[in-house]
């Protein structure tokens, strides 16, 4: 079975901390995405990552792609409140789209 | 912006009842998808359409009938359900059908129905 794993499931941190999420696979992706998704909404696309070692940037969002391209990293910087909400990351080892279990991040104010 | 709509937002029905989620997407895309999200387990995939062709159907029961009369609509016919059949059910549209997990997907916000 191939699967993504998500790393921390759950995360509540203070406004203004740092925190990484990771999501990782025995598999190797040629891209790999990630979502947010609020209370009541669906999920929203932040970014996707292609090559293996690529950063990408997104305000205070930093989105990291493993150099095997198994596994890709994201870290917020300075968290804010309306960071909250469940962040998925998602990728189609062998042409199924298949999505991690989320990570929940709560930044209280 | 929402460009994919999802109605009815909640829906409560006994496990005897006949009752259709919709979805409706203005944005152009070729292929739609159902997903559906329980508590702490990952979005599971149900079914994708390509220009209103089923690809895919993850061995979902046949309970769960979907329907896709055009590239804009998408429906998903429910009938003699389960309890554990509770869940958001996400319908999401892409410009073509995501392979190589490299296409966005655009969701709506989800029906969430509960089952008596």
């Amino acid at each position: 079975t191939q699967l993504l794993e998500q790393s921390p499931q759950f995360l509540s941190i203070q406004e203004g901390e740092n925190l990484t999420v990771y999501c990782n696979s025995s598999s190797v992706f040629s891209s790999l995405q990630w979502y947010r998704q609020e209370p009541g909404e669906g999920p929203v696309l932040l970014v996707t990552v292609v090559t293996g070692g690529e950063v990408k940037k997104l305000k205070r969002l930093t989105f990291q792609f493993g150099d095997a391209r198994k596994d890709s990293s994201l870290h917020i910087t300075a968290a804010q409140p309306g960071d909250t909400g469940l962040y998925l990351c998602a990728g189609a080892p062998g042409g199924k789209l298949i999505f991690g279990q989320g990570t929940e991040l709560s930044v209280k104010p | 912006e929402t460009g994919v709509t999802q109605t009815p937002r909640h829906l409560v029905m006994g496990m005897t009842n006949k009752k259709s989620l919709k979805c409706e997407q203005h944005l152009g895309h070729n292929a739609m998808y159902w997903y559906k999200q329980s508590a702490k387990k990952p979005l599971e995939l149900m079914f994708v359409y390509n220009f209103k062709e089923q690809t895919e159907n993850n061995s979902v029961p046949s309970r769960f009938s979907p329907e896709c009369p055009n590239s804009s609509h998408l429906f998903l016919h429910l009938h003699t359900l389960q309890p554990e059949d509770s869940a958001l059910y996400l319908c999401a549209s892409s410009q073509v059908v995501a392979k190589r997990g490299n296409q966005p997907q655009h969701f709506g916000d989800g029906t969430r129905l509960s089952i008596l």
